[in-house]
């Protein structure tokens, strides 16, 4: 079946451009995660969303950075006036939103959007 | 959660087993471990997890100490595909809404 799919796979935007990152997850997956990765680190968590309410956005690091799951599926994380620390891979993620016994926790990775700010 | 500590590097040469160390002296008797890896290019995938037994899949073995402390990821017959960067995560719950808190985790090296 299908992955979790992120579009675009690149995007080079100017510093104080706004961008726009798409996320579609695994079908019926109830959880949908951000992450932020940089060069040579390993990801660090942005926001949560379980189906269309999003339960922890402690990792946003500035008002910059909104995401939004109208309709508990596709997700949209948006930075508007680019700066380049912004610069990084943005991982999305999903999971079934299972939990208690006989979950695994896994969560499942898309490919990433690599954005460079020039 | 606690914080891991792994290697930064390690090679392996192809066909061999590939044992990856982590410790995690401060985990909680609740918090489980869990192994991601990272192809080059690709989101991290998902190898293993476990609490206190050790624990076996089709991808990989999870050794872990009894005292909790630390624990080993063993890949048995390492392949060139298995090149890629290894998390260790500790996560105090399996529940799929956990966040995961990765570190620089370790890159292996399969060499032919």
């Amino acid at each position: 079946g299908a992955g979790v799919s992120q579009s675009p796979r690149y995007k080079v935007a100017k510093r104080g451009q706004d961008v726009a990152l798409r996320c579609d997850p695994i079908s019926g997956h109830v959880s949908l995660f951000w992450y932020q990765q940089a060069l040579g680190q390993g990801p660090e968590f942005l926001t949560y969303f379980q189906n269309e309410a999003q339960l922890d956005k402690s990792g946003l690091p500035s008002d910059r950075f909104f995401a939004e799951r109208p309709e508990g599926s596709v997700s949209t994380l948006k930075i508007q006036r680019t700066q380049q620390e912004d610069s990084a891979v943005y991982l999305c993620a999903s999971s079934s939103g299972t939990e208690g016994w006989g979950s695994l926790g896994e969560q499942y990775f898309g490919p990433g959007t690599r954005l460079t700010v020039t | 959660d606690a914080k891991t500590t792994q290697p930064p590097s390690m090679d392996c040469a192809e066909g061999r087993a590939a044992n990856l160390p982590c410790n995690h002296s401060t985990i909680s008797g609740n918090e489980y471990v869990y192994w991601y890896r990272q192809i080059h290019s690709q989101g991290p995938q998902y190898i293993i997890h476990g609490l206190k037994n050790n624990e076996t899949n089709e991808m990989a073995s999870l050794i872990i100490t009894e005292d909790r402390k630390s624990s080993t990821l063993i890949l048995p017959h390492a392949t060139l595909r298995d090149t890629a960067v290894y998390y260790c995560i500790v996560r105090v719950t399996t529940d799929s809404w956990g966040k995961l808190q990765f570190g620089a985790g370790t890159q292996v090296v399969v060499t032919p």
